[in-house]
């Protein structure tokens, strides 16, 4: 079965950092894209982030960009978020997702985790 | 970058009712277009992807249409478990971005 696990979210100050990992198993994590994707408390579902296979391209958000990095360890089957300068704006629920097909764009997000909660707030 | 919309933002309706929600690319997005479902305190669902293509596992009863700037998301006979959040999102080009959503209650 297909798994995607988030962990590392939790309760910052503004301005501070913070780090998300998601572990993914059941599939062979290095064909695949990942995303991260954010639901804010009452908003909807809000793009954030994506990263290619190898780990060597990735695209942004305008809201995220340049506070946020993506990276990837395919030998660890691990997506990261490193995230800096953190606003109230971005207190959310993040998920990490698999894209569905292998390839040299991003297809369609078909693997979800369950999410992780970021709350910025003094 | 490219805007999407959907309509209506929120729609009423009965069990076995045909539902259907509207998508709509502020650009030509060829067919790179999907659609989920999201229930509170869930992961969202892929129900569609390439506009038209039934993820697997998903019952017949979901359909997706259109290319270019108009898709369209169809539920035939709304089924109890289908009251849900529905989104819409386009692939053709970063930044990715996903429609406001359409709520679908009872």
């Amino acid at each position: 079965e297909m798994q995607l696990v988030e962990s590392g979210g939790g309760l910052v100050q503004p301005g501070g950092s913070l780090r998300l990992s998601c572990a993914a198993s059941g599939f062979t994590f290095d064909d695949y894209a990942m995303h991260w994707v954010r639901q804010a408390p009452g908003k909807g579902l809000e793009w954030v982030s994506s990263i290619n296979w190898q780990g060597s391209y990735a695209d942004y958000a305008d809201s995220v960009k340049g506070r946020f990095t993506i990276s990837r360890d395919n030998s660890r089957n691990s997506l990261y978020l490193q995230m800096h300068s953190l606003k109230p704006d971005d207190t959310a629920l993040y998920f990490c997702v698999k894209d569905g097909e292998s390839g040299p764009r991003y297809y369609y997000m078909d693997v979800w985790g369950i999410g992780t909660r970021i709350t910025v707030s003094s | 970058d490219i805007q999407m919309t959907q309509s209506p933002s929120s729609v009423s309706a009965s069990i076995g009712d045909r539902v259907t929600i509207t998508c709509r690319a502020s650009q030509s997005i060829s067919s790179s277009l999907n659609w989920y479902q999201h229930k509170p305190g869930k992961a969202p669902r892929l129900l569609i992807y390439a506009a038209a293509i039934l993820y697997t596992g998903v019952p017949s009863r979901f359909s997706g249409g259109g290319s270019g700037t108009e898709f369209t998301l169809t539920i035939t006979s709304l089924q109890p478990e289908d009251f849900a959040t529905y989104y819409c999102q386009q692939t053709s080009s970063a930044p990715l971005s996903f429609g406001p959503g359409t709520k679908v209650d009872i």
